[in-house]
């Protein structure tokens, strides 16, 4: 199946400072990635979608200019969570869909970044 | 609103009994379902998806799903289940109307005793 690889898997930082995570489909084009939140023993929360080359399109109650999303080309995402605090660690786990999938919207997922904010 | 909901939270049964995790979504027009498995420490995967067709679906490992309309479900079986078999289970539906925003439940704890 396809690869879809994150990185770091893990990242701790202080409190103020900000994370940048990589999403990249290593071995297709993703067309369409998106970022999910998932809150110790619960479901995966979307975050946002992003299409390639344009701006991202975020779920009600995701702030915008606290997750930046770039989607820059057709195998890279990122996700950086700007002036961090301890409410926003958390596990972020990003998603892809290739051109394959456009019929069926299959997802390829990372392994996911564990985020904790000191 | 969309939403799909997962009648157990955590499930504990022993090697060779079988298995039902209930699944129900509120999702309209025509709509893609999927299950997804996440071993511990692994990531995410596919188990099995259903588009469209014959509504029961066979996956990966002796996993199986009946997608019913009527009753707006996809439950996911298996006849026997194994001590390799303890996951975290997760149903999830989308549909290209929604631009295929994959909306998940919250996921089924499955604990196998050997």
């Amino acid at each position: 199946g396809a690869v879809v690889s994150q990185h770091p898997s893990w990242v701790i930082c202080k409190s103020g400072t900000s994370v940048k995570i990589e999403c990249r489909s290593l071995d297709f084009q993703a067309t369409t990635m998106f970022w999910y939140r998932q809150f110790p023993k619960q479901s995966l929360m979307l975050m946002a979608t992003s299409n390639e080359g344009s701006k991202a399109t975020y779920e009600q109650g995701v702030e915008k200019d606290k997750f930046l999303i770039n989607h820059a080309s057709l195998t890279l995402s990122t996700l950086t969570v700007t002036s961090a605090h301890p409410e926003d660690s958390s596990f972020y786990i990003c998603s892809a869909r290739g051109r394959g999938s456009t019929n069926t919207g299959e997802l390829f997922f990372g392994e996911g970044s564990r985020l904790t904010v000191l | 609103a969309q939403s799909v909901s997962q009648h157990n939270h955590h499930v504990i049964l022993s090697e060779a009994a079988s298995l039902e995790l209930g699944c129900n979504y509120s999702y309209g027009g025509t709509v893609n379902l999927f299950w997804y498995v996440q071993y511990p420490g692994q990531h995410l995967q596919l188990l099995l998806k259903y588009f469209s067709g014959d509504p029961l679906v066979k996956g990966i490992k002796g996993f199986e799903a009946e997608f019913i309309k009527s009753k707006f479900s996809f439950n996911l079986r298996k006849p026997s289940v194994q001590w390799s078999d303890t996951a975290e289970y997760f149903c999830a539906v989308n549909a290209r109307t929604g631009g295929f925003k994959t909306i998940f439940g919250a996921g089924t704890r499955l604990f196998v005793k050997a």
